[in-house]
């Protein structure tokens, strides 16, 4: 039973286009998301995150936008970068346990 | 080095070998984790720590024995290796639980022949 979605395993988008990854989940318990990059042969690095007390986060680039009637999280990047290709990872956790459930991933590649 | 390391990055050993992976921090975090990373199942939990001495299962605890001593070491022993646990295997750290992101080390890739 896979609690968190990413349902596209790949995304390709042009370098200064918008990039849009999806994440859903199916435990209503959830209430904090990640999204992690990960580059090859490295650990994940964090990357973004939001509670669920609110619907949308930015930092810079990055924007994570929260749904919870309809549980569902995206991350928007704008504008891509070549250095932006890498496999996104997003997380969720009930904040009354110590652990996090992990989507399979969306490898993003960056046109330039 | 600050930060989170893992040793070794690339282990190749037999089916039936005890393997012990480490893993240490430098942050006096207080939690702890171990990951393993298979196609199709993006980043599964083994076992986590919440503090030296504690210690809990994961998704997917089957196979593995953790220990932590000390609150910045956490190895993973693989107690009689088995292929289906050749993974790239992550360590990560985080200040507390909950609603804090986790650090990551760098990786093991382990092949069980």
């Amino acid at each position: 039973d896979q609690q968190v979605k990413q349902n596209s395993p790949s995304l390709s988008v042009q370098e200064g286009r918008i990039s849009i990854l999806n994440c859903d989940y199916t435990n209503s318990m959830f209430d904090y998301f990640l999204w992690y990059k990960k580059y090859p042969a490295e650990g994940p690095t964090f990357l973004i995150s939001i509670s669920s007390i609110k619907d949308k986060n930015e930092d810079g680039r990055f924007t994570v936008f929260l749904n919870k009637s309809a549980k569902h999280l995206s991350l928007h990047i704008v504008p891509s970068q070549p250095g932006d290709s890498a496999v996104y990872f997003c997380a969720a956790s009930d904040s009354g346990t110590y652990k996090y459930i992990f989507g399979t991933g969306t490898r993003l590649k960056v046109l330039a | 080095d600050a930060g989170i390391t893992q040793s070794p990055r690339y282990k190749i050993t037999e089916t039936g070998r005890q393997v012990t992976l480490m893993c240490h921090q430098t942050w006096s975090h207080s939690y702890m984790f171990w990951y393993r990373q298979d196609l199709g199942h993006g980043l599964r939990l083994i076992y986590y720590s919440a503090a030296a001495d504690i210690t809990d299962k994961g998704e997917v605890p089957d196979g593995y024995v953790v220990s932590r001593s000390k609150t910045e070491n956490f190895p993973l022993t693989l107690e009689s290796a088995t292929r289906s646990q050749t993974s790239v295997y992550f360590c990560a750290s985080s200040e507390q639980g909950g609603s804090y992101e986790q650090y990551f080390g760098p990786g093991t890739r382990l092949t069980v022949t």
